[in-house]
């Protein structure tokens, strides 16, 4: 059961023009969200987070948006680098007293910034 | 600050071996946290260790187990290699259980089993 889902394996965007990469998730516990960067040979970096008391963070040229009510979030690059080119992993938490749940990762969305 | 470092970077083992892989969190930072990633599914959970104490396990047989030291340092160990523990583990840490959600991976272990 994948409570978090990055259904485009890939995506190709001219330099200097907007992407957008997608996450769905289905665990309503969810309160945190986070995305990631990762190179080839590197561990992932991480790019932004948004908590499920705002709809959206900005940060330089990555906004992500959430969207609670379609349990769905976005993150737009703006404008696109090819040094973006990478693959991207959306991930999820809860809040719990006990301490936070883990992450759970979507299975990334391969970002291609054409020159 | 120096980054979370991860040894060794590659291994290769035979089936039936042992591996156990080293991970040197952030200084300062008490929380870690072990992934693995293969291409069919991304990365996955493995165990989170707080102040030398397994706080979380994910869904992963016996024969993946792990620790963590005084200083914060984790080490996790695979017993019994099979052909489908070749991936990349991912160690992270982060600076406190309530901060949990930011996480900073280390580069990695590629492990080959054959």
């Amino acid at each position: 059961d994948q409570q978090v889902k990055q259904n485009s394996p890939s995506l190709s965007v001219q330099e200097g023009r907007i992407s957008i990469l997608n996450c769905d998730y289905t665990n309503s516990m969810f309160d945190y969200f986070l995305w990631y960067k990762k190179y080839p040979a590197e561990g992932p970096t991480f790019l932004i987070s948004i908590s499920s008391i705002k709809d959206k963070n900005e940060d330089g040229r990555f906004t992500v948006f959430l969207n609670k009510s379609a349990k769905h979030l976005s993150l737009h690059i703006v404008p696109s680098q090819p040094g973006d080119s990478a693959v991207y992993f959306c991930a999820a938490s809860a809040f719990r007293r006990s301490g936070n749940t883990p992450l759970v990762f979507g299975k990334g969305t391969r970002l291609s910034v054409i020159a | 600050k120096a980054g979370v470092t991860q040894t060794p970077r590659y291994l290769i083992k035979t089936r039936g071996q042992q591996v156990t892989l080293s991970c040197s969190p952030i200084s300062g930072h008490r929380s870690v946290s072990w992934y693995q990633q293969t291409p069919g599914q991304g990365l996955q959970f493995l165990f989170e260790y707080f102040s030398e104490t397994q706080r979380n396990k994910g869904n992963f047989p016996g024969r993946f187990s792990g620790r963590q030291f005084s200083n914060s340092r984790s080490e996790m160990n695979v017993s019994t290699l099979e052909l489908g523990d070749s991936a990349l583990y991912l160690c992270a840490s982060s600076l406190t259980t309530d901060r949990a959600y930011e996480q900073y991976f280390g580069p990695g272990t590629r492990l080959t089993v054959t």
